[in-house]
């Protein structure tokens, strides 16, 4: 079944504790991205994956790091979480970035960081 | 940059016809897509429209008209499943994301 799959789905951690949200697509899909998702702001992006080894930042990308070593995986990185990193999170991908390929996305993490 | 704009809710009867609108302001424009949300789940495509005029899928169709701007997703026969948000995301130009706008939610009562 095609999909993409993030792990893990819930947790509750404390402040400056480093986790990491990985995120798996078995599409072979070049692009990646993660996103956040806050009450009245909608999702917004954090960053983004073209291809392998290429990451870019989207609009709020401060306090994450991602790395795109292999072509199916795009971990999220927390080193130093903090509270107003709590949110839910979600992972997507597609094929490319070609105008009418849209985004398949994960089931979402949601994190409280304490 | 993009601008995208949706209302924050709207309440629709069962059974009843109910249009969401998005409307842009973009330096470019590279298509336009509609996304359903149920609470807590992630965000499943709807549509896209990248050419003027109207696109039909079952019960729901999305318009859209890069003149003004504007696009709006209509939801015919509407069932209480239909209750989410909707989300609005336009892609500018060349190899860039998707842009969300923060969408609308649905509540659909008997």
């Amino acid at each position: 079944e095609a999909q993409v799959t993030q792990n893990p789905r819930y947790l509750i951690t404390v402040t400056g504790k480093k986790l990491t949200v990985t995120c798996s697509q078995n599409m072979n899909h070049e692009y990646m991205s993660w996103y956040r998702q806050d009450p009245g702001l909608g999702l917004r992006q954090i960053y983004y994956s073209m291809n392998v080894e290429v990451t870019d930042k989207g609009d709020v990308p401060e306090g994450y790091k991602v790395s795109r070593k292999e072509k199916r995986n795009f971990p999220l990185i927390l080193e130093s979480p903090s509270p107003n990193q709590t949110s839910l999170y979600f992972c997507a991908s597609s094929p490319g970035t070609e105008f009418h390929q849209p985004q398949h996305f994960g089931d979402g993490t949601r994190l409280s960081i304490l | 940059g993009q601008n995208i704009d949706q209302p924050t809710e709207m309440t629709a009867t069962e059974g009843a016809i109910v249009q969401i609108n998005c409307t842009y302001q973009t330096s470019g424009f590279n298509g336009l897509f509609w996304y359903q949300q149920h609470a807590g789940e992630a965000p499943t495509f709807l549509s896209y429209n990248v050419l003027d005029g109207l696109e039909e899928k079952g019960r729901f169709s999305s318009f859209l008209s890069r003149s003004k701007g504007y696009s709006y997703l209509l939801l015919k026969e509407l069932q209480m499943k239909d209750s989410a948000s909707y989300l609005c995301a336009v892609r500018d130009p060349g190899n860039t994301p998707l842009v969300f706008g923060k969408g609308t939610r649905l509540s659909v009562i008997a």
